[in-house]
């Protein structure tokens, strides 16, 4: 059961417009949200996240969105810029216990291009 | 933000051979390390979270004697994948969080496994 779902695998933006990338979740137990960047054969690296108590956070050209009571976050790209060309993995936070940790539980990922 | 390397970048080897992959945390203390394996296309799936000095816990599914954690210090973990198997040829990501109640990891570059 995939409790994080990006269900668009690919988009294609041009450059300048505005990239809209969408994640839907399961778990009402996720309290905290970021989103990722991955390029090919490298680690993600993190790009802006969002606590369940708020409903928006910017960070220069990237804003992430949340809508609890629909359960889906969105991840706002404007410009867009052909360097923002990768996949975008949406994940989701929440505590275990018995780990001692806060884990995260990804997407599949929305592979992006823009388009020069 | 926090940096986290991995060695080796790639890995090639025999099967039945064992391949040991270290994550090291360069610049600040990660009591939780997390261990993630990612297939093509598809998400990073978290394969055990480990506090320094205590036993790993596993994900359901993850073999615990086929793939060994160690945590011994704060800023190393390695993964042992024992008698390794061309089922094994993977892409393997290390996370580091600076404390056991941190919403935040920062992701090592990755290990490219190969197992011929």
């Amino acid at each position: 059961d995939q409790q994080v779902k990006q269900n668009s695998p690919s988009l294609s933006v041009q450059e300048g417009r505005i990239s809209i990338l969408n994640c839907d979740y399961t778990n009402s137990m996720f309290d905290y949200f970021l989103w990722y960047k991955k390029y090919p054969a490298e680690g993600p690296t993190f790009l802006i996240s969002i606590s369940s108590i708020k409903d928006k956070n910017e960070d220069g050209r990237f804003t992430v969105f949340l809508n609890k009571s629909a359960k889906h976050l969105s991840l706002h790209i404007v410009p867009s810029q052909p360097g923002d060309s990768a996949v975008y993995f949406c994940a989701a936070s929440a505590l275990d216990s018995g780990a001692g940790s806060y884990q995260l539980t990804f997407g599949k990922g929305t592979k992006l291009s823009v388009i020069p | 933000g926090a940096v986290v390397s991995q060695h080796p970048s790639r890995v090639i080897c025999k099967s039945g051979t064992s391949v040991k992959i270290e994550c090291r945390s360069l610049d600040f203390q990660a009591t939780t390390m997390f261990w993630y394996r990612q297939f093509p296309k598809q998400s990073l799936m978290l394969m055990a979270t480990s506090n320094e000095g205590s036993k790993a816990t596993y994900e359901q599914g993850v073999e615990k004697d086929k793939f060994l954690i160690n945590h011994a210090s704060l800023t190393l973990s390695t993964l042992t994948v024992t008698s390794a198997h061309p089922e094994d040829s993977s892409f393997y990501i290390c996370s580091a969080s600076g404390g056991p109640w941190s919403n935040e990891q920062f992701f090592g570059p990755g290990t490219r496994l190969t197992v011929l």
